[in-house]
């Protein structure tokens, strides 16, 4: 059974034109990750939610947001993506911050055209 | 700051030898250290991981090592299979909510 859903799968947006991307969790999990993952590259956290606690990572550009209406979704926007946003966004959940497993979803492949 | 260095970034094996992938942190305060395939196009997936209190833990074919002083651990993939070809991520967990990756190997083993 999927335990951590992120729709859509391959999304295409234009130059800056904001798109939002969304997942879901079966597993009651506190903690919410966004990842960005490019070609060849380790997973780059861009924030993550403790429960309702937004952390934003230091470096995450503000064209990045987050928002989470609930405790099973969490929502990824991208205000203006750029070509350089072209990559893999891998959501994450954990069940609280000790050390503990995370669970991928299967990410969603941005392109920008 | 917090940092994970891993070595090899590409490793090809022959099938049914082993294959040893290490890597060094720089965070005393890490306290977890997992260990994610990845293959293409696919999400990382948990396949061993390591607390600070353990020096070894095996999995079948899978093992990890764990040394605290050095601040080194290392995977262990013992009769590789061609299914074993993939992206390999150590990482660190220092406390807290944020996971440090290492920037991966990408092991090819050879039928």
């Amino acid at each position: 059974d999927a335990m951590v859903i992120q729709n859509p799968r391959y999304q295409v947006t234009q130059f800056g034109k904001p798109v939002t991307l969304s997942c879901s969790q079966t597993l009651n999990h506190n903690v919410m990750y966004w990842y960005q993952q490019k070609s060849s590259q380790a997973p780059k956290l861009l924030f993550h939610y403790y429960d309702k606690d937004f952390n934003n990572e230091a470096d995450t550009p503000d064209n990045f947001q987050s928002r989470r209406p609930n405790t099973s979704f969490c929502f990824l926007d991208i205000r203006s993506p750029g070509l350089g946003d072209a990559a893999m966004y891998l959501c994450a959940t954990s069940r609280d911050g000790t050390a503990g497993e995370q669970y991928f979803g299967p990410g969603t492949r941005l392109t920008v055209t | 700051g917090e940092n994970v260095e891993q070595h090899p970034s590409t490793l090809s094996v022959q099938e049914g030898d082993s294959a040893v992938i290490k890597c060094t942190y720089s965070d005393s305060a890490s306290n977890y250290f997992p260990w994610y395939k990845q293959e293409l196009g696919k999400r990382p997936q948990l396949i061993i991981d390591i607390r600070s209190n353990v020096g070894e833990k095996k999995d079948q074919r899978i093992a990890v090592t764990l040394n605290k002083t050095a601040k080194h651990f290392s995977l262990h993939i013992t009769e590789t299979q061609p299914e074993d070809s993939a992206v390999y991520f150590c990482a660190a967990r220092p406390g807290g909510f944020k996971t440090i990756f290492g920037a991966g190997t990408r092991l090819f083993v050879k039928a």
